[in-house]
């Protein structure tokens, strides 16, 4: 059964309109992360969420916002939406161990689906 | 700067051949490497972790610092090996880096 759950598996968007992504997992892990991978290219972290702690990473553009409302879920908003947006946007998650000290040796991902976004 | 380099995008090899997919990292610091695979119509997941040591459907990872290279091996590939393969660095703070990946293609 998937623990880590994507929908929708396609989203078709147009040029400019906001587009959610859902996330939700049965694993209660603490850590929910979002990658974006385009063509060919390695998947690239965006963000992720410790806990109920938000954390961008540098390079993650303005137009990319993410919501966790509790241990389950977490979405991927993508406030206005460009043609270079179009991609395979992957979420994961993982039991942290890092954080409280522990091994980051042992922080395993698990990963859903992923959600196809195009833009037209 | 890129921190994971699979230099790699194909290899194909046919079945019964060693396999070795490679991986440099960049980082300075103790680097935790990890191999995800993806199968046909599959989502990602973990294949094996530099911090186990362990040999995974055959395949094992050794970290060489002074190369800074995690290259997968295999020394007799199956059919049922054909996937994507990505390396991962794990870095403080939840931070992934992954490589672009190498498609194995293994011919019967």
């Amino acid at each position: 059964d998937a623990m880590v759950i994507q929908n929708p598996r396609y989203q078709v968007t147009q040029f400019g309109k906001p587009v959610t992504l859902s996330c939700s997992q049965t694993l209660n892990h603490n850590v929910m992360y979002w990658y974006q991978q385009k063509s060919s290219q390695a998947p690239k972290l965006l963000f992720h969420y410790y806990d109920k702690d938000f954390n961008n990473e540098a390079d993650t553009p303005d137009n990319f916002q993410s919501r966790r409302p509790n241990t389950s879920f977490c979405f991927l908003d993508i406030r206005s939406p460009g043609l270079g947006d179009a991609a395979m946007y992957l979420c994961a998650t993982s039991r942290d161990l890092w954080g409280l000290g522990g091994d980051r040796g042992k922080n395993i991902q698990y990963f859903g689906a992923g959600t196809r976004l195009s833009v037209l | 700067a890129q921190r994971v380099t699979q230099p790699e995008k194909l290899l194909s090899v046919f079945k019964g051949a060693p396999v070795e997919l490679k991986c440099n990292y960049s980082y300075s610091g103790s680097p935790e490497l990890f191999w995800y695979v993806q199968y046909s119509r599959q989502r990602l997941q973990l294949l094996l972790r530099h911090i186990s040591r362990e040999s995974i459907k055959g395949f094992t990872a050794d970290l060489n610092k002074g190369e800074t290279s995690f290259h997968l091996k295999k020394p007799f590939a199956q059919e049922e090996d054909s996937a994507m393969y990505y390396c991962a660095l794990s870095l403080p703070f939840n931070k992934f880096y992954f490589g672009s990946g190498t498609k194995l293609n293994v011919k019967p």
